[in-house]
């Protein structure tokens, strides 16, 4: 089935410091989300991205998706300690069933 | 924008037994679906609960193990069966909206 690799799966940084985590994909996607998962939350839906080369900004999130349409990364800029959490990738998949196919997440610790 | 209420938050239970987990949504959603995540661990698809027929599992979840249930358009539960130690975990419920996938806040059980 469809399977969807994050990198780094850890990553710690000092407060200040920028931060980039990558989703890559061995086919095609239709599209793209991303989403945060606080320590101890649930997942909250960031952005999603549909169109090849897109990018989209949020204050200081950026988010890119591959012209290949086969990956995707979230730079965040400046890091915060509010910034700390998992943040995941997810493709939402037509192929047999409607389903939402989650990467597998890069866990961000921000150092005071 | 979605609010999903989920219950139980938390349970211990011993092996061998069943739990049922609820998840109500707080308006009519076409696609609902239940996640297990591992502590550290990124969301695994068990399936689709679809509402009027049975629900469609992912490879490795079986309908005898994890029983589901959707009667409506703003109501499912998740039954856990004949529990072990290796269904120590969170199972999230979700829904979408507007294609954003919303989650309820998760039910974390432990199997002694």
């Amino acid at each position: 089935g469809q399977q969807v690799m994050q990198i780094p799966q850890y990553q710690h940084v000092q407060e200040g410091e920028d931060f980039t985590t990558y989703c890559n994909s061995s086919t095609t996607l239709s599209n793209i989300q991303w989403y945060k998962q606080r320590p101890g939350g649930h997942p909250v839906f960031l952005i999603q991205l549909v169109k090849s080369g897109e990018v989209k900004k949020q204050k200081r999130l950026t988010f890119q998706f591959g012209e290949a349409k086969k990956n995707s990364s979230l730079h965040i800029t400046a890091t915060q300690t509010t910034d700390v959490g998992t943040y995941f990738c997810a493709v939402f998949t037509t192929s047999g069933t409607y389903k939402y196919i989650f990467g597998t997440g890069t866990r961000l610790k921000v150092l005071a | 924008s979605a609010v999903i209420s989920q219950k139980p938050s938390r349970d211990i239970c011993q092996r061998g037994t069943s739990l049922t987990i609820q998840c109500q949504v707080d308006s009519q959603v076409t696609m609902m679906f239940w996640y297990r995540q591992q502590p550290g661990q990124s969301l695994t698809l068990i399936a689709t609960a679809n509402q009027g027929s049975e629900a469609t599992y992912e490879s490795g979840f079986v309908i005898d193990k994890f029983p589901i249930s959707r009667p409506n358009l703003t109501f499912s539960t998740l039954t856990v069966s004949n529990m072990s130690p290796e269904d120590s975990s969170i199972y999230l419920c979700s829904a979408t909206v507007a294609g954003e996938l919303f989650f309820g806040e998760g039910s974390r059980l432990t199997v002694l």
